[in-house]
């Protein structure tokens, strides 16, 4: 079963309102949890890392005022896209790094749909 | 900078039949290298890795060499199944995966259908 939850899975939004993406660690608590996104035919791109009680690290290029994110939980990280436009359309995707005794694993959530419209 | 390129897809086979999807990359230093496999509705999960030369990882069936001279890593497996059908995703980090501050590069992913 999944060990990180994404939610929603799917979003439709009209451009200019804000829409906000949760991942979920579940039985694990994640210090540290990324946040991907991919365009049609095109890579996973790491936009931001985001560490349990302080500020994301962004990737250069990602607006951190566009792409809120939020840790505030061990179990817990949200994207909030904000002022939404139709190029953001995209997939984006969580991951969540486990701690265990052999070693660190990373987790991947289902993924979350966004579509501007 | 790192980066990955994967043969594109979508890849469409017959059950039993032998599969290659080919993936290449660029980096610096000795990055450790993966494939990820997302199957409909659900998360990225690691397939399996190799975190040095000439390491071979497997799972499943599947199997990847990591060749340094040719600097690839191409996923193989003799004879597919149906449910292999997925999106597959080769990637390198350029430290242990997990370690702080280690990043994960992607290739762009490749559509695997099976027919039976």
């Amino acid at each position: 079963g999944a060990v990180v939850s994404q939610h929603p899975s799917r979003v439709i939004c009209k451009s200019g309102t804000s829409v906000k993406i949760e991942c979920r660690s579940l039985d694990f608590q994640a210090t540290t949890m990324f946040w991907y996104r991919q365009f049609p035919k095109q890579s996973l791109m790491l936009m931001a890392t985001s560490n349990e009680g302080s500020k994301a690290t962004y990737e250069q290029g990602v607006e951190k005022d566009k792409f809120l994110i939020n840790h505030a939980s061990l179990t817990l990280s949200t994207l909030t896209v904000t002022s939404a436009h139709p190029e953001d359309s995209s997939f984006y995707i969580c991951s969540a790094r486990a701690r265990g005794w052999s070693g660190n694993t990373i987790y991947f959530g289902e993924g979350s749909w966004l579509t501007v419209v | 900078g790192n980066s990955v390129t994967q043969m594109e897809g979508p890849v469409t086979l017959s059950e039993e039949a032998f599969l290659t999807i080919n993936c290449t990359y660029t980096a610096t230093g000795y990055p450790s290298l993966f494939w990820y496999v997302q199957y409909p509705g659900e998360g990225l999960q690691l397939l399996l890795k190799a975190t040095k030369a000439d390491d071979k990882g497997s799972n499943k069936g599947f199997e990847a060499t990591y060749r340094k001279e040719t600097t690839s890593f191409h996923l193989e497996k003799g004879s597919v199944q149906v449910s292999d059908s997925a999106v597959y995703f080769c990637a390198l980090s350029d430290r242990g995966l997990g370690t702080s501050g280690s990043r994960l590069t992607f290739g762009e992913g490749t559509q695997l259908t099976v027919n039976p």
